[in-house]
């Protein structure tokens, strides 16, 4: 089955840096990647995600990118702000299967 | 439209005992998931429906553990007899198509 790993597991920035979050995944038919946070008490919620026929999707202050040669994604914060400390996961699936695959999550703490 | 909802928030249930959890997704989504988070980890899948019928359960300990979704809609999870190892956060989701799962925010079960 598929294996998603993520790191750095605790990411500690300053209000106003940049933030990169990095993810390898193992399962080649994996085409699926959506990033999620979560805060504390609450349940996962998506912000971005991307398919493998896209190398980069941006929004906003938020990127994600995609190298499916190297099996590895990354998700890229920019201009961070206090409110973006939380807990954040990536995912890969097999959209033929429809059930995702978590990493291990990082815990981001932006400093004001 | 209404997000996933979960009840309840939070169990303490003795370890031998028995819990249900129980997950309403969102109107029309066909697909629904059941996950295990495990404090400082990243959910794992325990069991996915389509409508009413089992798609993956591989992960599911069934000795202990069984779900259903009688019509399709409304989902549960059992749990008989609880073990400590059974603390978790236990979160529903759901989705109408392979991208972008909605998660509820989860059942905090602790074991005693």
């Amino acid at each position: 089955g598929e294996n998603v790993e993520q790191h750095p597991s605790t990411l500690s920035v300053q209000e106003g840096d940049s933030a990169v979050i990095k993810c390898t995944y193992s399962d080649s038919a994996s085409n699926y990647f959506p990033w999620y946070k979560q805060e504390l008490g609450k349940g996962p919620q998506l912000i971005i995600d991307i398919r493998s026929n896209v190398g980069e999707k941006k929004d906003q202050r938020i990127a994600v990118t995609l190298n499916k040669t190297a099996k590895h994604f990354s998700l890229h914060i920019t201009e961070t702000q206090p409110e973006d400390s939380a807990v954040y996961f990536c995912a890969a699936m097999d959209t033929g299967r429809r059930a995702l695959t978590f990493g291990s999550g990082t815990r981001l703490q932006v400093q004001p | 439209e209404a997000g996933v909802a979960q009840s309840p928030r939070y169990k303490i249930i003795e370890k031998r005992q028995s819990v249900a959890f129980w997950c309403n997704p969102i109107s029309g989504h066909a697909t629904l998931y059941w996950y295990q988070q495990i404090l400082g980890q990243g959910p794992k899948l325990l069991i996915q429906f389509q409508n009413n019928g089992v798609v993956d359960d591989s992960q599911l300990p069934k000795d202990r553990f069984s779900a259903e979704r009688l019509k399709g809609v409304d989902s549960t999870l059992k749990i008989q007899p609880a073990k400590l190892e059974d603390s978790a956060v236990y979160l529903c989701a759901s989705s109408s198509t392979p991208y972008g799962y909605t998660f509820g925010s989860g059942t905090r079960l602790t074991v005693v």
